[in-house]
């Protein structure tokens, strides 16, 4: 079945330092990916998304890579921030409207 | 705000009972998404529905079963109840349509503790 794997588990950095988190999905039809951000006792929210026919998608301080040939892509945070903590998931599916498939997560904490 | 409504928001119950979990979604969407957070975890697909007919299916429990009502509106039941499945219930929602961006839209959760 389909499986999206990410790492690191858990990202500590400095504030004003940049994160990267990865995944790699299983389902090579996967056209959609977008990346979830959850606060602690909160709901997981959409911060960026990108599509197969795009390779890098920026928004201010985050963007997100996608190499479909190798089946993974990334986050970048620039310049983190206290309020950049958090858990992220990436997720991965066919179509927009199709089911979608996370990661196990990552909780970022980013230290003043 | 998110537009999704869950209930209820906590619920404590016995291992061997059943409960059902009821979400609400954003005005006009049409799919609905159940997910399961247990503690430190990720998010586990259970079940999608699109106006009303199961549209995916996951590593839903026999256990488990979901309907989405012609109002859209849909609920979860779980049933036979087990520790294990003391978790936050996640309903999210998207509009499904040509306009359908894909973006998941949340509630706020049912968290579920079985004793």
């Amino acid at each position: 079945g389909e499986n999206v794997e990410q790492h690191p588990s858990t990202l500590s950095v400095q504030e004003g330092d940049s994160a990267v988190i990865k995944c790699t999905y299983s389902d090579s039809a996967s056209n959609y990916f977008p990346w979830y951000k959850q606060e602690l006792g909160k709901r997981p929210q959409l911060i960026i998304d990108i599509r197969s026919n795009v390779g890098e998608k920026k928004d201010q301080r985050i963007a997100v890579t996608l190499n479909k040939t190798a089946k993974h892509f990334s986050l970048h945070i620039t310049e983190t921030q206290p309020e950049d903590s958090a858990v992220y998931f990436c997720a991965a599916s066919r179509h927009n409207t199709d089911k979608l498939i996370f990661g196990t997560g990552t909780r970022l904490q980013v230290f003043p | 705000d998110s537009g999704v409504t869950q209930t209820p928001k906590h619920l404590i119950t016995a291992t061997g009972q059943r409960v059902t979990l009821r979400c609400s979604p954003r005005s006009g969407d049409l799919s609905v998404y159940w997910y399961q957070q247990s503690l430190d975890q990720g998010l586990q697909f259970l079940i999608q529905y699109y106006n009303g007919e199961e549209r995916a299916k996951g590593n839903i429990l026999e256990r488990f079963s979901a309907q989405q009502f012609p109002d859209l509106h849909s609920e979860l039941n779980l049933s036979s109840l087990e520790l294990g499945d003391s978790a936050l219930y996640f309903c999210a929602s998207s509009s499904g349509g040509r306009e359908n961006t894909g973006e998941l839209f949340f509630g706020e959760g049912s968290r579920l503790t079985v004793l």
